[in-house]
Formats: C-alpha cells, sequence, structure tokens
C-alpha cells in the first residue's frame, strides 16, 4: 500500500510569492494534518482536518490556510511567503480522528528566497 | 498547555552500546506520548507510543521507553546500538486520545560510533 504522498518534493519560492503544497493520505484515512519543520526543531502543528472539516488550528498567522476534499486529500496554502516560512512541512494522515496514530509523508521542502 | 524537553540535542554512542535519549514533558491532563525516528531526508516514523495500560512500552527496532507519571519522563532506551540507529529523534505529547495535536520537543541527534 501506498503511504502518505506529498508534493511537491522540493520548492524555492521569493519572498511575497504564494505557495501550494499537496498531500494524499493513506487509502482510507479520513484525517490529515499538517506540520512545520524549521531546520533545527521539532515539528509545529499547523492543521488537523477530518471529513473536510478544520478540527484544529496551531498558532499561525492567518496567511496559513488549509483545505481537504472529498477524496481526502490536502492542500495547506500560504500567502504572502516570508524568509521565515523556510521549512519542512510535512503531513500525515490517520484512519479517523482521535485515532492518535498519525502516518507521515516525506515531506515538502520550502525554500523563501 | 504541554510541552516536551529533550536533554541533549546531540547524543553519541558507540556500536553494541546502550542508548538512552531522555524525554521530559509536561501537561494539565494524563499524556499520550510518543517517540518519532526521522532518517536524513525522510518523514516521521512512529517508533512506539503511550496511551494507557502498561507503563514500559516496546517498539519497533529494539527500542522501548517507560512512562514515569512521577518523574514526567519518557525516555527511549535500546539495549545495543546499530549503526542504522543513526537518525534523529523527537518525542511528542498529545493532550487526548481524540486530540491528534501533536506538541513535539525539539530532537536528540543520535550518532553511532563503529
Amino acid at each position: 500500500d501506498a503511504g502518505v504522498t506529498q508534493s511537491p518534493t522540493h520548492l524555492i519560492k521569493t519572498r511575497g510569492q504564494h505557495v501550494t503544497l499537496r498531500c494524499s493520505p493513506i487509502s482510507g484515512h479520513k484525517s490529515v494534518s499538517w506540520y512545520q519543520q524549521v531546520l533545527g526543531q521539532g515539528p509545529q502543528f499547523i492543521f488537523q482536518y477530518y471529513e473536510k472539516e478544520e478540527r484544529g488550528r496551531g498558532n499561525f498567522p492567518d496567511r496559513f490556510s488549509a483545505r481537504q476534499f472529498p477524496n481526502y486529500s490536502s492542500e495547506l496554502n500560504v500567502n504572502a511567503l516570508l524568509l521565515g516560512d523556510s521549512a519542512l512541512y510535512l503531513c500525515a494522515s490517520s484512519l479517523v480522528a482521535g485515532g492518535n496514530e498519525q502516518f507521515f509523508g516525506p515531506g515538502t521542502r520550502l525554500t523563501v528566497l | 498547555a504541554q510541552s516536551v524537553t529533550q536533554l541533549g540535542s546531540h547524543v553519541s554512542v558507540s556500536e553494541g552500546a546502550l542508548v538512552l535519549l531522555r524525554c521530559n514533558y509536561s501537561s494539565s491532563v494524563p499524556p499520550y506520548l510518543f517517540w518519532y525516528v526521522q532518517y536524513p531526508n525522510q518523514g516521521l516514523q512512529l517508533l512506539l507510543k503511550y496511551t494507557t495500560g502498561a507503563t514500559l512500552v516496546k517498539g519497533i527496532n529494539g527500542f522501548e521507553a517507560e512512562f514515569k507519571k512521577s518523574e514526567t519522563s519518557f525516555h527511549l532506551t535500546k539495549p545495543s546500538a546499530h549503526m542504522s540507529d543513526a537518525a534523529e529523534y523527537f518525542c511528542a505529547v498529545s493532550q487526548n486520545f481524540g486530540n491528534e495535536k501533536l506538541t513535539f520537543g525539539t530532537g536528540t541527534r543520535l550518532t553511532i560510533i563503529p
């Protein structure tokens, strides 16, 4: 079975631009969460979606938004990129909300110049 | 509020020696605790988790961890290190079973000396 997949693998943007990151959960998983991992730090929770509804949000500005589609895939959008947004963005899926065992994808490495 | 502290950002052990990675947590409610491993250029892989029940938890690749409520600790151990254990290790806490918002520590990079 395919694991969590994320695209693109790497991305370079300039300050002020917009970026969209994509995530496909494991087949049958209905919950998707997004994390930001800045170099040298642990991942930080951004969003959780379950059944297309936002279930949780971390301490991130409104420039960050996300959505989940009927096939349970998800997009993370970041507007007005800042240098500090450079990070590895991880997507994790779980069977149901509250399942608590999350499976992580390989991440998207975003570099903002 | 919840937080995780991992003591030692870098740990080096000889191949075959004991691995001990330290994790202390702070949580206002009974915690759910996790250890994840991250190999270079890869995502996170779950090593083991504590939810309820037995406080000594066994995971994959020979790792185990013990939940000690009195010490608010969840240290990760492995009796004999292998070269393939070299990676970054993250301890994480979740507030309750229905909350998948994981709070991670800053990680410990484990180096294995041949």
